[in-house]
């Protein structure tokens, strides 16, 4: 049971590069999140989906862009990679009851 | 805007004591709340939850109180054991927008044999 699988775990990219962070669930879960968390501040959310071909932002998704073509993947498009966006990226997944599942993070670098 | 605070970054605690974390929330349409757990370099695994229709909610050496009134809860440990010794966050959620958690800033709590 693989729950909730992001990739990569560990990425460095040059300011103005463009990724896609992977996120994959095998529970057929309805809902999928994407969070950074950042030194002092907790976990803040991205982007959120409730299911699929349905996004909305979340506290800070300035600078990122999501799709949800399947109720499995959730993947988060960095368009051009900034310092500030430098953090741990955690995705995660559930049912309607709230409670979230998570990956185990990216950890993302850009110089 | 801070919606879900964690007043105390630490807490330092004796193995077998009691461990009592702390959250207050500000948003009055909160109505689940979660505790959450996380060791270095890996996710963040669930806990323990409320919801507001109830003021404790016990699980083993874990509890969770929750006053709506002065909306704080709190985390209850006990015994404390050193393999509790973690960052743990809380968490709030609206029941009609499930799926978008509010995260405190994390305790984080070491457990001293």
């Amino acid at each position: 049971n693989a729950g909730v699988t992001q990739t990569p775990k560990f990425q460095v990219l040059k300011t103005g590069q463009s990724m896609t962070l992977q996120c994959a669930q095998d529970m057929n879960h309805e809902y999928m999140s994407w969070y950074r968390q950042d030194p002092g501040m907790g976990l803040r959310l991205i982007h959120y989906s409730v299911g699929a071909g349905i996004t909305d932002q979340g506290e800070v998704p300035n600078g990122y862009n999501v799709s949800r073509s399947t109720t499995e993947d959730f993947p988060l498009r960095l368009l051009s990679a900034a310092p500030s966006q430098t953090s741990v990226y955690f995705c995660a997944s559930s049912y309607s009851t709230g409670q979230a599942f998570f990956g185990q993070g990216t950890r993302l670098t850009v110089v | 805007d801070q919606q879900v605070k964690q007043n105390s970054p630490s807490l330092s605690v004796q193995e077998g004591r009691i461990s009592i974390l702390n959250c207050d929330y500000t948003n009055s349409m909160f109505d689940y709340f979660l505790w959450y757990k996380k060791y270095p370099a890996e996710g963040p695994t669930f806990l323990i939850s409320i919801s507001s229709i109830k003021d404790k909610n016990e699980d083993g050496r874990f509890t969770v109180f929750l006053n709506k009134s002065a909306k704080h809860l709190s985390l209850h440990i006990v015994p404390s054991q050193p393999g509790d010794s973690a960052v743990y966050f809380c968490a709030a959620s609206e029941s009609r927008s499930y799926g978008k958690l509010t995260f405190g800033q994390g305790t984080i709590l070491t457990v001293h044999p």
